[in-house]
């Protein structure tokens, strides 16, 4: 069974640029999930979706968006980069969500933001 | 808002010997589920073991075990045996059950473990 795949695993912007990620759930998992992952601040929560439908959302500027496909494919967005935006972005699969099943993670895209 | 605090940010250990990491977290919710994910150098993060709070019983899957303490709201993760393959980071991470509940993780603790 294919894990959690992200694409593209590293890539580099300038300020100002957007970048969007993608990221292949576990075939069956209707729940996807992103996170930031910095040294300084951790892991944060960005948003979940399920069904195609925004579930949750993290606290994070409006820079910051996602969407979701019928195949639950997932991409996430962030548009007028600052340096402050370079991490590893992190997606999670799971059928129904953390509390229901286990988070799926995949191997994540890291940005880094020049 | 909900807040999750290791405030270990390293440990060793020698092999074979057993090691806990500390984990604490601040709610006001009743009810709401704990866990430990391990985060290997360049690898995938992967869940080590699940608590739900109403349960009394702490939660164990093989070497690893949890001392969840609701009371003093404490949630720390042993681990037996230590193995080289432990060599990781470990978060703890806290979620409610509520509709809009979604997982806050801890800063993490980075675990190493010597041969």
């Amino acid at each position: 069974k294919a894990g959690v795949t992200q694409t593209p695993r590293y890539l580099i912007k300038t300020r100002g640029q957007q970048v969007t990620l993608s990221c292949s759930p576990i075939s069956g998992h209707r729940s996807v999930s992103w996170y930031q992952q910095t040294p300084g601040q951790g892991l944060q929560f960005l948003f979940e979706y399920f069904s195609e439908t925004q579930r949750n959302k993290g606290n994070f500027p409006g820079r910051f968006s996602g969407r979701q496909f019928s195949n639950s494919r997932s991409e996430m967005n962030v548009s007028t980069l600052e340096l402050g935006d370079s991490a590893l972005y992190l997606c999670a699969s799971s059928r129904t969500g953390a509390l229901t099943g286990e988070l799926f993670f995949g191997e994540g895209s890291r940005l880094t933001v020049l | 808002a909900q807040t999750v605090t290791q405030s270990q940010p390293e440990m060793s250990v020698q092999e074979a010997e057993t090691v806990t990491l500390s984990c604490t977290y601040d709610t006001s919710e009743s009810n709401y589920y704990l866990f430990w994910y391990k985060q290997p150098p360049s690898r995938q993060m992967i869940l080590v073991i699940r608590q739900e709070a109403y349960k009394q019983q702490n939660a164990t899957e093989n070497r690893f075990s949890v001392n969840f303490q609701k009371a003093a709201k404490s949630f720390s993760l042993k681990i037996s045996d230590s193995q080289l393959g432990d060599t990781a980071m470990y978060f703890c991470a806290f979620q409610t059950t509520g509709a809009n509940s979604k997982l806050t993780f801890g800063k993490g603790i980075t675990l190493s473990v010597r041969p």
